[in-house]
C-alpha cells in the first residue's frame, strides 16, 4: 500500500498569510494526487486534482504543484474561511490513502 | 439539486451489524463509481470502499475486508454499506462520496454531510 505523509501536522497562521502544506507518498504516484479541507461538522471539499488542477469553483488563491513523490499545497493569502484542516490523498492505486492530515488555525 | 444524503448510522453492540444507505439526486447516478469514505472521531480521513458503475469492480480498504459490502440499486440511485462483524475502532462518521474521472483521475467531488455510527457495548 502506497503511504501517504504530510507536514507539518498543524500550524499557526493569519489572515493575509501564505501558507504551504508539504505531501510525500512512499512511492512515486506520478500526479495522482488530490487535495481536500475539511471543517468539522462538514463533508470534506475537494480543492486541487491531479497534483495541480483547481477544481471548479475553488478560490484563484489555492494552488498544488508537485509530481513523483512529493507535493505542495499553497493558499496565497490566507482568509477567514480556510481555517481547517487539509488532507491529501492518492489516487495511483487502491487503497486510495489519505495523509494524516494539517490543521492550520489562528495565529 | 446536486446531492448524497446518508443514512442509517446509529448506535450498535460491538460484534453486531448495520446497513448504511446513501442516496443520490441531481445527477446521472449509473454514470459515477462511488465510494464510502470514513473519519473516526479524532482522527483523519480513511477510504472504505468503491464500486463501479455496474457493479462489476469493488474494492475495500484492508481494516474492512471481508466484513463489510458495499453495494448499490441504480434503479433506486442508491449506494448502500454492509457492516458486519462491527468492532470498535469501525466508530466514525461515514461519508457517501462520488468519485469523478477527469483528464485520466480519479477524485471524490461530491461527498454527503455523513452519518455517525458508534460500536459499543
Amino acid at each position: 500500500d502506497i503511504q501517504m505523509t504530510q507536514s507539518p501536522s498543524s500550524l499557526s497562521a493569519s489572515v493575509g498569510d501564505r501558507v504551504t502544506i508539504t505531501c510525500r507518498a512512499s512511492q512515486s504516484i506520478s500526479n495522482y494526487l488530490n487535495w481536500y479541507q475539511k471543517k468539522p461538522g462538514k463533508a470534506p471539499k475537494v480543492l486541487i486534482f491531479a497534483a495541480s488542477s483547481l477544481h471548479s469553483g475553488v478560490p484563484s488563491r489555492f494552488s498544488g504543484s508537485g509530481s513523483g513523490t512529493d507535493f505542495t499545497l499553497t493558499i496565497s493569502s490566507l482568509q477567514f474561511e480556510d481555517f481547517a484542516t487539509y488532507y491529501c490523498q492518492q489516487s495511483h492505486s487502491t487503497p486510495f490513502t489519505f495523509g494524516p492530515g494539517t490543521k492550520v488555525d489562528v495565529k | 439539486e446536486v446531492q448524497l444524503v446518508e443514512s442509517g448510522g446509529g448506535l450498535v453492540q460491538p460484534g453486531g451489524s448495520l446497513r448504511l444507505s446513501c442516496a443520490a439526486s441531481g445527477f446521472t447516478f449509473n454514470t459515477y463509481w462511488m465510494s464510502w469514505v470514513r473519519q473516526a472521531p479524532g482522527k483523519g480521513l480513511e477510504w472504505v470502499a468503491n464500486i463501479k458503475q455496474d457493479a462489476s469492480e469493488i474494492y475495500y480498504g484492508d481494516s474492512v475486508k471481508g466484513r463489510f459490502t458495499i453495494s448499490r440499486d441504480n434503479a433506486k440511485n442508491s449506494l448502500y454499506l454492509q457492516m458486519n462483524s462491527l468492532r470498535a475502532e469501525d466508530t466514525a462518521v461515514y461519508y457517501c462520496a462520488r468519485i469523478r474521472w477527469e483528464l485520466g483521475f480519479w477524485y471524490f467531488d461530491l461527498w454527503g454531510r455523513g452519518t455517525l455510527v458508534t460500536v459499543s457495548s
